[in-house]
Parts: C-alpha cells; sequence; structure tokens
C-alpha cells in the first residue's frame, strides 16, 4: 500500500478540467515539496510538476499543481486525449527517510 | 541532452542476485544525486535507493523493504550507478528506473529518468 494516497482513477470529457487529489501526512507533504508525474501507456515516468507547483520546460500551462497541509492537488484543463495517463505524486519523508510515492490515478479521457 | 540508459535486468531465481547498471550522459554526473525507483507490474512507482551526489559525500539511503538486501553505488570515472541485488524474492520482480535527482541532495524531485530494465525474480 502506498503512503500518499490518490484515487486509482479520474476521468473526464475532451475540454474539461479535472483535478487529481493527493493526501499525505505531516512527515511528508505536510514538510515537503510534492512533485507530479506523467506515464504515459507503456513509458517511463515524466516530470510533470515539481516544487508544488512548478512546471518544467515544455509542460504545458493546462497542468497546474497546488499544496494545502498534507496535501496536494494536480489540476488539468482543457483536457486532451493525450493526457490519457498514470499520473503520480511523490515527496520526501523524513519519519522513513526516503521517497513515498502515490499508488497513482489512471485518467481516462472519455 | 540528459540520457539515462539502465541495464542489467532479467530472469533469476529466488535468492539469487543481479547487478544493474545506469550509463548516464548530457550532464555533470558526480554533482547529482541518483535513486533507483521501481514499479512491479500493473503497479504503482516505489523509490528503492538514493544515493547523493559529490555535495553529500555520496551518502545512500534505502527504503526498509530492500534495506540489508540491496546496495546503491556509484561511479563518477565511468559516469554509471549501479544497484546490487541480493537475496531476490518473487516480490522484487519490477522494472527497474534510474532517475536523476535535480540536485546534489537526494531530498531534491527527479527531473530525469531512464526507460527501466525488467527484473523478474521466480524459479
Amino acid at each position: 500500500q502506498s503512503v500518499l494516497i490518490q484515487p486509482p482513477s479520474a476521468s473526464g470529457t475532451p475540454g474539461q478540467r479535472v483535478t487529481i487529489s493527493c493526501s499525505g501526512s505531516s512527515s511528508d507533504i505536510g514538510t515537503y515539496s510534492v512533485s507530479w508525474y506523467q506515464q504515459l501507456p507503456g513509458t517511463a515516468p515524466k516530470l510533470l510538476i515539481y516544487s508544488d507547483n512548478q512546471r518544467p520546460s515544455g509542460v504545458p500551462d493546462r497542468f497546474s499543481g497546488s499544496k494545502s497541509g498534507t496535501s496536494a492537488s494536480l489540476a488539468i484543463s482543457g483536457l486532451q486525449s493525450e493526457d490519457e495517463a498514470d499520473y503520480s505524486c511523490a515527496a520526501w519523508d523524513d519519519s522513513l527517510n526516503g521517497w513515498v510515492f502515490g499508488g497513482g490515478t489512471k485518467l481516462t479521457v472519455l | 541532452e540528459v540520457q539515462l540508459v539502465e541495464s542489467g535486468g532479467g530472469l533469476v531465481q529466488p535468492g539469487g542476485s543481479l547487478r544493474l547498471s545506469c550509463a548516464a550522459s548530457g550532464f555533470t554526473f558526480t554533482t547529482y544525486a541518483m535513486s533507483w525507483v521501481r514499479q512491479a507490474p500493473g503497479k504503482g512507482l516505489q523509490w528503492v535507493s538514493g544515493i547523493g551526489g559529490s555535495r553529500s559525500s555520496d551518502s545512500t539511503y534505502y527504503a526498509d523493504s530492500v534495506k540489508g538486501r540491496v546496495t546503491i553505488s556509484r561511479d563518477n570515472s565511468k559516469n554509471t550507478l549501479y544497484l546490487q541485488m541480493n537475496s531476490l524474492r518473487a516480490e522484487d520482480t519490477a522494472v527497474y528506473y534510474c532517475a536523476k535527482s535535480a540536485g546534489y541532495s537526494y531530498g531534491t524531485y527527479f527531473d530525469c529518468g531512464g526507460q527501466g530494465t525488467l527484473v523478474t525474480v521466480s524459479s
């Protein structure tokens, strides 16, 4: 079982806005920055959001991140078919002295 | 361009050993912390081990699930990261990804990863 809790699935229609949540604790999200990773089918994970809400160059501004307390969220606006992928959150955990991930959310574009 | 290429995966019997390698290029390897992250079939990502960059004196950390069975190391002269895995169990079956941190500390987010190498532990 993953330390960070994400819904296993999410869905939306093209153009819609969807949000994926990530719940942790004071030893991880409550203290450290959250990053988000996108994994397209059959490929390796790719950094999508870092430091809670920063986008690497090349990531469309349709993707945004936020954090409040011990929870974080990834929002995708103007949903496109190519956004269909697995999305995972991650943070450092100082009680485990290691990285913890969410179990991943499979996003389906209907 | 940053490139990370993993190798060394394969089929191994329970109790066996494997050494994974990750050849890095396109950045100053010695500076950055590196990690191994794995993904069991149909499961989420799981951090396995990390090693700091030069400013962290190459310090190492391990997930509890592998502590005592795996050793992470790096050869900065060869720009290569390693993961020596011993006493392998069926639950170690996964694709193993090499991941580069954005800074010298292993507590910094992963900004790049390789394509992975599959480890299958089965008799």
